[in-house]
């Protein structure tokens, strides 16, 4: 059973370019986390989906970033235009159900790198 | 506001020594805390997942503790290991829908020959 995948694993945009991310979740997993980690910083909630919905997206920026989770594919986290600001690593998680008690392990994917130049 | 607090930010320390880590949060309602490993590069992965009901967990020669009275939780490791450096992250778990997670900042263990 393969562990969550993302790719790229390293992304370098220059600004105003668009960067896509992809997450694919371990098999029987269809709730997806996108978490980001600035240099030097924790990581960061971004926005909960399960599949073909957006359950939490408070930790996403209003603007440029998007966020889905369709019936079959990855999850991809797509960043519009993006400035310097948003170079950071991001995270994805993956976890088979959403409970708010529990353990409810959530299982990290390596991360991408993105570098805006 | 939910927050999670973590001390030190880093620490060196001798290879076969032990060492705590310590977290401090203010998440409620408090559904579960866990400590993470992240090594340089990588996603984090789980050491130990504690509830309300539990004071301490052990994994190998992780140990960690929760005090839910006084929120507290701390993460000890006994005859470190160089493999064990690394950044340790204390995540804190609310009760509400989606299981939202609060990351503490880490803290970066560095374990000298």
């Amino acid at each position: 059973n393969a562990g969550v995948m993302q790719n790229p694993r390293h992304l370098v945009r220059r600004r105003g370019q668009e960067a896509r991310l992809r997450c694919s979740p371990m098999k029987g997993h269809s709730h997806v986390y996108w978490y980001r980690q600035l240099p030097e910083e924790g990581l960061k909630f971004m926005v909960y989906l399960q599949k073909e919905n957006i359950i939490d997206e408070s930790g996403m920026p209003k603007e440029r970033f998007s966020a889905e989770f369709p019936k079959e594919g990855p999850s991809i986290l797509r960043i519009q235009q993006v400035v310097r600001g948003d170079s950071a690593a991001y995270f994805c998680a993956s976890s088979p159900r959403a409970s708010g008690d529990g353990y409810n392990e959530q299982f990290f994917g390596p991360g991408t790198r993105l570098t805006v130049l | 506001k939910n927050q999670v607090e973590q001390s030190p930010q880093s620490l060196i320390i001798l290879e076969g020594k032990n060492c705590t880590l310590q977290c401090n949060y203010t998440v409620s309602p408090f559904s579960n805390l866990r400590w993470y490993k992240q090594d340089t590069g990588r996603g984090p992965v789980s050491l130990t997942i504690m509830t309300f009901s539990e004071n301490t967990k052990s994994n190998g020669r992780y140990t960690a503790t929760l005090d839910a009275d006084t929120k507290q939780s701390s993460l000890h490791i006994t005859a470190s290991q160089l493999s064990d450096s690394a950044s340790y992250i204390c995540v804190v778990s609310a009760r509400a829908a989606g299981n939202k997670l609060t990351f503490g900042g880490g803290t970066r263990v560095l374990v000298k020959p």
